[in-house]
C-alpha cells in the first residue's frame, strides 16, 4: 500500500522568511496531493491540493510543487505570518476519485515573530 | 451551517464499555469518512462510506463498526474501549468521483477511555 513520509516534523522559521516541508511517496498510482493545515485543537482544512496531470500550483503565499518521476511533493509558504502557525499534513490519494487519502506525520510549523 | 458535525466532542469513558459516535454533514456529498489521530497526531483512515456502501475497510479491530442509515450520516460504533483507542476521531465528506474532491472534516470526538 502507499506510504507517505513527511519532513521535516518539526519547523521554526522567522516571520516573513519562508517555509519548506517536504513529502515523499511510494505508490506511483498515487495521483491527487493534498495539504491541510490543523491549528491547535481544529480540524484538519484543505489549504491547496495537485493532481499529478500539474506539476506546480500556486495560491497566493502557498505553492505546492510535484515531482512525478522522484515521487516527492512540497509545500513552499512565503512571505510568512504569525498565524500560519500549524501543523501541516500532506497526503497521497489513489484511485478514480483519490478517496483513500493517506497522510504524512505532519509538520509543526511555528512562526516566530 | 455546520457542513460536518459529530457528537459528542468528548468522550471519557471506562475500559470495556461500549460507546458510540455520531456524524452528520449537510452538505450533499456522497462519501463519509472516519479517521484516527492518535496522541502523536498521526491521522489515519479507518473506513469510508459511498451512498451508504462500504468502500474502504482499513487494517481496523472488529470492535469498531461504521453505520452510515443513509448517506448523510455515518455512525461509529466502538465495543469493548481499550485503552489504545483513546485518540481524537474526525469524521469527514467528499463529493462523488471522478474527480478527487476536497475531503470536509468533522471538528473531532476526543475519546478517553480510563
Amino acid at each position: 500500500g502507499e506510504n507517505v513520509e513527511q519532513h521535516p516534523s518539526t519547523l521554526s522559521v522567522q516571520e516573513g522568511d519562508s517555509a519548506v516541508i517536504k513529502c515523499t511517496y511510494s505508490d506511483s498510482a498515487s495521483n491527487y496531493f493534498p495539504w491541510y493545515k490543523q491549528e491547535l485543537g481544529k480540524r484538519p482544512q484543505l489549504i491547496i491540493d495537485i493532481r499529478s496531470n500539474v506539476g506546480e500550483k500556486k495560491d497566493q503565499r502557498i505553492a505546492v510543487t510535484l515531482n512525478k518521476t522522484a515521487k516527492h511533493f512540497s509545500l513552499h509558504i512565503t512571505e510568512t505570518q504569525p498565524e500560519d502557525s500549524a501543523v501541516y499534513f500532506c497526503a497521497a490519494g489513489e484511485g478514480q476519485g483519490a478517496q483513500k487519502l493517506v497522510f504524512g506525520q505532519g509538520t509543526r510549523l511555528t512562526i516566530n515573530p | 451551517d455546520t457542513a460536518v458535525s459529530q457528537t459528542p466532542k468528548y468522550l471519557v469513558t471506562q475500559m470495556g464499555n461500549d460507546k458510540s459516535i455520531k456524524c452528520e454533514q449537510n452538505l450533499g456529498h456522497d462519501t463519509m469518512y472516519w479517521y484516527k489521530q492518535d496522541s502523536k497526531k498521526f491521522l489515519k483512515i479507518m473506513f469510508s462510506y459511498n451512498n451508504k456502501e462500504l468502500i474502504i475497510n482499513e487494517t481496523v479491530p472488529n470492535r469498531f463498526s461504521p453505520k452510515s442509515p443513509d448517506k448523510a450520516h455515518l455512525n461509529l460504533h466502538i465495543n469493548s474501549l481499550e485503552l489504545g483507542d483513546s485518540a481524537v476521531y474526525f469524521c469527514a465528506s467528499s463529493q462523488e468521483p471522478p474527480s478527487p474532491r476536497e475531503q470536509y472534516f468533522g471538528p473531532g470526538t476526543r475519546l478517553t477511555v480510563t
